[in-house]
């Protein structure tokens, strides 16, 4: 079975511009979460999507940031615009069952400049 | 919601010897324990998971241990390797309101040679 994707591995963008990251669940998952990691710190959870519908974004940092989940397939986050303090490691993981049998995607490294 | 908190921060040893991991969470509710594994620059992946119907789980050098009276839980890795090195995470769900996992915040072993 395929994993989760995430696309791009890597980015680097300047401060003020905006950037969209995109995730390919795993086929059949209809859980989608968003997460990041800061400077080696904890996997900090952002938003939760069922299918295509959000089920939590109490972790959403603030109004720069939007995620969706097109049809209730492939997820974007896009960050606009980009401060510093956004920088990290955003991964996508995807289950079956909410909370528990999690696949994480390879990671986006985000770094603002 | 729930709040998981990790201990130690960082962890070394000589190979060979044991680790032990711990975790405390706050949600009495929680019913599903993960622990995953992150080595550097690569995805976090489960390595074992253990669920509050049991004490205890054992997958070869790998051993997750339960309580659920105190809320707290531990990974026990013997035997260890070099390939053990990495940023061991655990994490819970809640039972109520958000249902994605939560996050200790790492602890980077490193199995001295």
């Amino acid at each position: 079975e395929a994993g989760v994707t995430q696309f791009p591995s890597h980015s680097v963008i300047e401060k003020g511009q905006t950037v969209t990251l995109r995730c390919d669940p795993i086929s059949g998952h209809d859980n989608l979460y968003w997460y990041r990691r800061v400077m080696g710190k904890e996997i900090k959870f952002l938003l939760h999507f069922v299918k295509e519908s959000k089920q939590d974004e109490s972790g959403m940092p603030n109004n720069r940031f939007l995620a969706e989940r097109t049809g209730g397939t492939y997820s974007t986050l896009k960050v606009q615009p980009a401060e510093l303090e956004d920088s990290g490691v955003y991964f996508c993981a995807s289950s079956q069952v909410a909370g528990s049998g999690y696949t994480f995607g390879s990671g986006t490294r985000l770094t603002v400049v | 919601g729930e709040n998981v908190e990790q201990h130690p921060s960082t962890l070394s040893v000589q190979e060979g010897d044991s680790a032990v991991i711990k975790c405390t969470y706050s949600d009495s509710a929680s019913n599903y324990f993960p622990w995953y594994k992150q080595e550097l620059g690569k995805r976090p992946q489960l390595i074992i998971d253990i669920r509050s119907n049991v004490g205890e789980k054992k997958d070869q050098r790998i051993a997750v241990t339960l309580n659920k009276t105190a809320k707290h839980f531990s990974l026990h890795i013997t035997e260890t390797q070099p390939e053990d090195s990495a940023v061991y995470f655990c994490a819970a769900p809640s039972r109520t309101g958000r249902r994605a996992l939560t996050f200790g915040s790492g602890t980077r072993l490193q199995v001295q040679p």
